[in-house]
């Protein structure tokens, strides 16, 4: 199974953008790239994903490296809401859209 | 919409004892999941179906045993608990649709002693 190495730990400022790397060396050509985040004491909740290019959406923007082995979540302005744990997750879609979640980076925002 | 809810939100058991868990979406998704979360862990897959009248195992499924009980509930046994289970469990299910993504319950926080 490929797998995700992610930073334990990150923090932010209030309104600053926010970068939250992932590694993903063995990824393969069908795995879909997916972050999710889990604010505390809540269920996990999606924040975007992506195969090969960039991509935007409201609550965030996800680049791409061009050989697909890292990418990284953009936060455009954090805010005290964002803190939470972040995931960054291969689905296979070969294997039943298997998604095996790591630990995550747990952002931290000071106001 | 109410999404995805689960019973009970909290739970104590004795080991041995045995419980069920119940999920409901009302999304209309083929697919749903049952995953544990232990203390500073990320989530692991114990039983999913693919649809209405399959299930499958995932990462972790000893001790567990699931029923799909028809398109909108899937249900989680655990028919001797152990304090190796004490966890956070969460429902999922997958939109298969765009964007493909799962949508998870609030979770049952569970303690067995």
């Amino acid at each position: 199974d490929a797998k995700t190495t992610q930073p334990n730990s990150m923090e932010s400022n209030e309104e600053e953008p926010v970068h939250l790397p992932c590694n993903h060396s063995t990824i393969s050509g069908t795995d879909y790239i997916h972050w999710y985040r889990q604010l505390p004491s809540q269920g996990p909740e999606y924040v975007i994903h992506g195969l090969t290019s960039n991509v935007n959406n409201r609550m965030a923007s996800l680049a791409i490296a061009e050989d697909r082995k890292s990418s990284t979540l953009i936060l455009h302005r954090a805010t005290l809401r964002d803190a939470a744990v972040y995931y960054c997750i291969l689905r296979d879609v070969s294997n039943n859209n298997d998604m095996r979640f790591g630990a995550g980076t747990r952002l931290t925002v000071k106001p | 919409n109410a999404g995805v809810t689960q019973t009970p939100k909290f739970q104590v058991l004795k080991t041995g004892q045995s419980m069920t868990l119940q999920c409901a979406q009302d999304m209309n998704h083929n697919s749903m999941y049952w995953y544990r979360q232990d203390p500073g862990m990320g989530l692991r897959l114990i039983y999913y179906s693919a649809s209405e009248g399959t299930t499958d195992k995932g990462e972790v499924p000893n001790g567990y045993n699931v029923s799909r009980l028809n398109k909108r509930e899937f249900s989680l046994r655990l028919e001797s608990a152990a304090p190796s289970q004490t966890s956070v469990y969460f429902c999922a299910s997958r939109s298969g649709g765009a964007p493909d993504t799962q949508y998870f319950g609030p979770g049952t926080r569970l303690t067995v002693l």
